[in-house]
């Protein structure tokens, strides 16, 4: 089965902008989607068809995608956004689905 | 609104079964596949299984087959997954979530039930 790659630990200024990556072969056919999860909590989801964002989902959460490369970008990282982001896709050719192994962003 | 919502923690032996059930409310449940999701302790999201609520098709992730199996009661909009022959690495919270599509390039989950913590443990 296919994988996706994801930084595992990322950090950001409060009020700075950072991107979370996430790679993977399949990523060339099929667009990511993006879920959050704070400790504790259930994941939600934040960016789906690659740059979507669900009703209630800030703004400044964005998603991008190029070549084999999916992009969660957070412009103006708040506190609040300290948490594990996970990416997600489809695999092509068969009913399975991957997560990446995750990356938690720390806000400084 | 829709919801689901998971059956309670369960404590097994190793070697023993568990059957965990997904109760979905707020929307008709045979126009959404329902998936089923893992996390072990201190790990990320590990994809487990999808059921067509529908016609009862089902995909488990490679790892898994010859352990899941997922059926689901039409009347009373509810999905289950049996996991077999536990061992102690399958102590996890297990969620269910609902599938979303684009039909295209894109699948989403969304909401995802509250969890069901599964224990393995002699």
């Amino acid at each position: 089965s296919s994988e996706l790659t994801q930084d595992p630990a990322v950090s950001v200024a409060l009020g700075q902008t950072v991107r979370i990556t996430c790679q993977g072969d399949i990523l060339s056919r099929r667009y990511a989607t993006w879920y959050q999860q704070k400790p504790g909590q259930v994941p939600i989801l934040v960016i789906y068809a690659k740059d979507k964002r669900p009703s209630g989902i800030p703004d400044r959460f964005s998603g991008s995608s190029s070549g084999n490369t999916a992009s969660l970008t957070i412009t103006a990282a708040q506190a609040e956004d300290e948490a594990d982001y996970y990416c997600n896709a489809r695999d092509t050719g068969d009913d399975q689905w991957v997560f990446g192994g995750g990356t938690r962003l720390t806000v400084l | 609104q829709v919801q689901l919502v998971q059956s309670g923690a369960e404590v097994k032996k190793p070697g023993a079964s568990v059957k965990l059930s997904c109760k979905a409310s707020g929307y008709t449940f045979a126009r959404h596949w329902i998936h089923w999701v893992r996390q072990a302790p201190g790990q990320g999201l590990e994809w487990m299984a999808i059921i067509n609520p529908s016609d009862a098709t089902t995909s488990y992730a490679q790892k898994f087959h010859g352990r899941l199996t997922l059926t689901r009661d039409t009347s009373t909009s509810t999905v289950y997954m049996e996991v077999s022959s536990l061992t102690s690495e399958d102590t996890a919270l297990y969620y269910c979530a609902r599938d979303h599509s684009d039909n295209t390039h894109s699948w989403w989950f969304d909401p995802w039930g509250q969890g069901t913590l599964v224990t393995v443990s002699s």
